[in-house]
């Protein structure tokens, strides 16, 4: 079993709908979460961070941790052709700067 | 404010040679870690660093390794080159360890 699973991809949502992407992880001790966006040919773009359980919301994105179900999720609200990309999941242990991430789930936004 | 700089932006070498890769963090920044990046593997974690110490390493063979500097710049070495070391080196900053990361965009290495 993977250490961050991400829900398969890819996804395909049409303009303006909500996209929902699903992370869980396997080890409890984890303290920090965080959504990457990467582009094709360029390097992951911090988009949400998320360190305690519930919604964080940041524009048209939220972020949902629960800690005990060991799941974090990102919601992209009114999705934009311009949020197709890559969405990368990853998971630091506490005071810890390695991450491991996701495979990471392809979104598409179709006009 | 600068984001995390990297150089070079693309290196192509032959197999045996060795590399040297740098990254710059963001002012401030003293943590920097270094990531792998390939179509297959993904994103796995090389090393991490703080304080100019070595606080984690990924599962990598001994032939790649790291340093950081007292201004918080870091650079990592890959001797003996493999075909299969072919990727994407990626590096980030962040203030301390387990805060958010910011990438640099990358050193883009070639084996030949």
């Amino acid at each position: 079993q993977k250490e961050v699973e991400q829900n398969s991809g890819p996804l395909s949502v049409p303009e303006g709908a909500i996209a929902s992407l699903n992370c869980t992880y396997s080890d409890r001790g984890s303290q920090s979460f965080f959504w990457y966006r990467q582009y094709s040919g360029k390097s992951p773009e911090l988009i949400m961070f998320i360190y305690s359980n519930g919604d964080k919301e940041d524009g048209r994105f939220t972020a949902q941790l629960n800690k005990a179900s060991q799941y974090v999720s990102l919601l992209i609200r009114d999705s934009q052709p311009s949020d197709s990309a890559t969405y990368l999941c990853a998971v630091n242990e506490a005071n810890a700067g390695k991450s491991t991430f996701g495979d990471g789930t392809t979104l598409t936004v179709k006009p | 404010k600068a984001g995390v700089t990297q150089t070079p932006r693309y290196l192509i070498k032959t197999r045996g040679q060795q590399v040297t890769l740098s990254c710059s963090p963001i002012s401030g920044h003293r943590s920097v870690s270094w990531y792998q990046q390939t179509p297959g593997q993904g994103l796995q974690f090389l090393f991490e660093y703080f304080s100019e110490t070595q606080r984690n390493k990924g599962n990598f063979p001994g032939r790649f390794s790291g340093r950081q500097f007292s201004n918080s710049r870091s650079e990592m070495n890959v001797s003996t080159l493999e075909l299969g070391d072919s990727a994407l080196y990626l590096c980030a900053s962040s203030w301390v360890p387990g805060n958010e990361q910011f990438f640099g965009p990358g050193t883009r290495l070639t084996v030949l």
